[in-house]
This record gives structure tokens, C-alpha cells and sequence, in this order.
């Protein structure tokens, strides 16, 4: 079974911190990886892909993938109350599969 | 941007009643999905379609069905309600396969 583990926290950090989340996967042969951040009571919302190893920047987000290592990770910079949310990782197979296979998710409290 | 809709925010129904879930997308994505979320579990598939009229179990078929008669849009279906089936529903849309997914704002199903 394809799996995507998560430590599901809370991950507490103080505002203007980095948060560091992360996700490791089974299926080694997996191309495409994806954060979604979602509020409570709100449905997920994707805020970063990345495909190829290495890191992948956008605003104070940052996504950063080892294929060897098997995890995937998001940096958080400057970390805002406003970021408080469950961050899901989501991992798609190899194979041609349609489904993509979520983690259970990580809970980050940005604190004051 | 993209839409997903889902017909209802929040349903109360009784055990034994058949539920019909709607979520129709406006981007001509070729893959739909229905999850449930509950806390402590993540997202859990619950059906996927890749094409109209075609479907495939996911992770708890159990007790559900679906249809897809259109493109747009992908319907679930609780034949007979039950407690255990009061759960967030989310609807999900991706445009090919290793694409992100857009989520619907879910529906909240209280089953009494």
C-alpha cells in the first residue's frame, strides 16, 4: 500500500518563525507532489507543487524535494498567525495512476 | 479560475434516507473525485471517475455509489443512510492525471 506519513502535531511556532513541515512517501517511483494548506472548516487549498528535485520558491513558501530520501518538505519564512491551518502533503504514484494519495496532515499554530 | 461546486453547505438527514450529493466543475477537467473527512483520519476516497461513466472504487466504497452522466459534473449517492456516514463530503476535480486537485467547498452531512 502506497503510503504518506505526516507528523500530524500541532506544530506550535512563534509569528516570524520558520515552520517546517514535513512528509515522506513509499512509492519510489512517485512525480508529483503537492501541499494544500486548509483552514478550518474550509476545504483544502493547494499552495505549492514541486516535481523535480530540489527547492521550489514562491513568496515565503518553499518546497523541497528528495526523491532518494523520499520526503518532501514546505518552509514556512516569516511565519504569520494567518498561517495557522492543517498543511496536507499529497503524492502522486507512478504508474499512471489518477489518485493521488494523501497524508493525514499537519496542524501549525502560529502563535503571537 | 476554476470552480467546483457542491449543491449544499450543510444537510441533516435521517438513517434510511437515500442522499444524493451534487458537485458540478466548470473547467472541463477529465477527473473527479469524492472524498470524507473526518478528524484523526485525513482524506479518505471515496469514488474517482476519469471519464464520463466511468468510475472507480477508492479507499470505502461502502454504502455509496456514483454517477457521472455529464463531464461536469459527478454525483454521490448514500443509498441508505446511516450515522456513520455523518462526515465532511468533499468534491475534487483535476484537469489530467498528476495534476493538482480544486476542491469544493464541502458538504457537512449530519445523519440522525
Amino acid at each position: 500500500q502506497k503510503e504518506v506519513e505526516q507528523n500530524s502535531g500541532p506544530l506550535s511556532v512563534p509569528e516570524g518563525a520558520i515552520a517546517s513541515l514535513n512528509c515522506t512517501y513509499s512509492d519510489r517511483g512517485s512525480q508529483s507532489f503537492f501541499w494544500y494548506r486548509q483552514y478550518s472548516g474550509k476545504s483544502p487549498e493547494l499552495i505549492m507543487s514541486i516535481y523535480s528535485n530540489g527547492d521550489k520558491e514562491d513568496g515565503r513558501f518553499t518546497a523541497q524535494l528528495n526523491k532518494a530520501s523520499q520526503y518532501v518538505s514546505l518552509l514556512i519564512r516569516d511565519s504569520q498567525p494567518s498561517d495557522s491551518a492543517t498543511y496536507l502533503c499529497a503524492v502522486h504514484p507512478s504508474g499512471g495512476s489518477y489518485i493521488p494519495t494523501f497524508g493525514r496532515g499537519t496542524s501549525l499554530i502560529v502563535h503571537p | 479560475d476554476v470552480k467546483v461546486t457542491q449543491s449544499s453547505r450543510y444537510l441533516v438527514k435521517r438513517t434510511g434516507e437515500k442522499v444524493f450529493l451534487e458537485c458540478v466543475q466548470d473547467m472541463d477537467h477529465e477527473n473527479m473525485f469524492w472524498y470524507r473527512q473526518d478528524p484523526g483520519l485525513g482524506l479518505r476516497l471515496i469514488y474517482f471517475s476519469y471519464d464520463v461513466k466511468m468510475k472507480e472504487k477508492g479507499d470505502i466504497p461502502e454504502g455509496y455509489s456514483v454517477s457521472r452522466e455529464k463531464k461536469e459534473r459527478f454525483s454521490l449517492i448514500l443509498e441508505s443512510a446511516s450515522t456513520n456516514q455523518t462526515s465532511m463530503y468533499l468534491c475534487a476535480s483535476s484537469l489530467t492525471i498528476n495534476e493538482k486537485l480544486f476542491f469544493g467547498s464541502g458538504t457537512q452531512l449530519s445523519v440522525l
